[in-house]
């Protein structure tokens, strides 16, 4: 079964700051990983995911994830926070075998003025 | 493109009751999923239809839990016999037809059971 983990269940940033959002994934085969935001009372929109081409993957709104296969790792980065960027985010995943999404518990991001 | 769509998007009934809720996904795709979302928590998979089929149901959703997609259109989740252990986002998803092809979210419907 596939785990997500992410470090963090909230991350407090000063506007302009870099955000760095940590995301680990146990699977014996190289899976599929995705970032979500949720903004309040909302579904989920998506940032950005990666399908085994570069490890560098660029998203919306200037955030962007690398894919470290011997980390096991799928961190998501901004290097300047906004205040619009204060919402919850999810790193999921799917297998290469199946189609359906497994989620971490999820990082609040707040921005300080 | 008008997106995934969920209708209530609020729901407040009694314990006991049943409720139905609908998804609209994004017309061209075939394959629908419904979530289950609780307070600090990451969505839980519950169920998954390609076209009008249901191909996979998650051991969360117990007998009291019932999905269709008639014509493989809109789905519908009913729940019924309604518990407080119940209440949560319910999330709805769309996809095209390739595996781990992107899944849309709508904006959910969240369920209170008083």
């Amino acid at each position: 079964a596939q785990s997500v983990t992410q470090l963090g269940s909230h991350v407090s940033v000063s506007e302009g700051a870099l955000v760095l959002l940590r995301c680990n994934y146990s699977s014996s085969v190289p899976p599929y990983l995705f970032w979500y935001v949720q903004y309040p009372n909302q579904g989920l929109q998506l940032l950005l995911k990666y399908t085994s081409a570069a490890t560098l993957v660029k998203g919306i709104n200037g955030f962007e994830a690398e894919f470290k296969k011997s980390e096991t790792s799928f961190h998501l980065t901004k290097p300047s926070a906004h205040m619009s960027d204060a919402a919850e985010y999810f790193c999921a995943v799917i297998p290469s075998n199946d189609y359906k999404l497994s989620f971490g518990a999820g990082t609040t991001v707040t921005v300080r003025a | 493109d008008t997106g995934v769509s969920q209708n209530p998007r609020h729901k407040i009934t009694k314990r006991g009751q049943n409720v139905t809720f609908r998804c609209d996904p994004i017309s061209e795709h075939n394959r629908l999923y419904w979530y289950r979302q609780t307070l600090g928590q990451g969505p839980e998979f519950l169920t998954y239809f390609q076209n009008e089929a249901q191909l996979e149901k998650s051991r969360l959703l117990s007998d009291r839990f019932s999905a269709e997609r008639p014509k493989g259109s809109f789905s519908t989740l009913e729940i019924q016999r309604t518990e407080q252990g119940d209440s949560a986002m319910y999330l709805c998803a769309s996809s095209g037809r390739g595996i781990q092809e992107t899944q849309y979210f709508g904006p959910g419907t969240r369920l209170l059971v008083l």
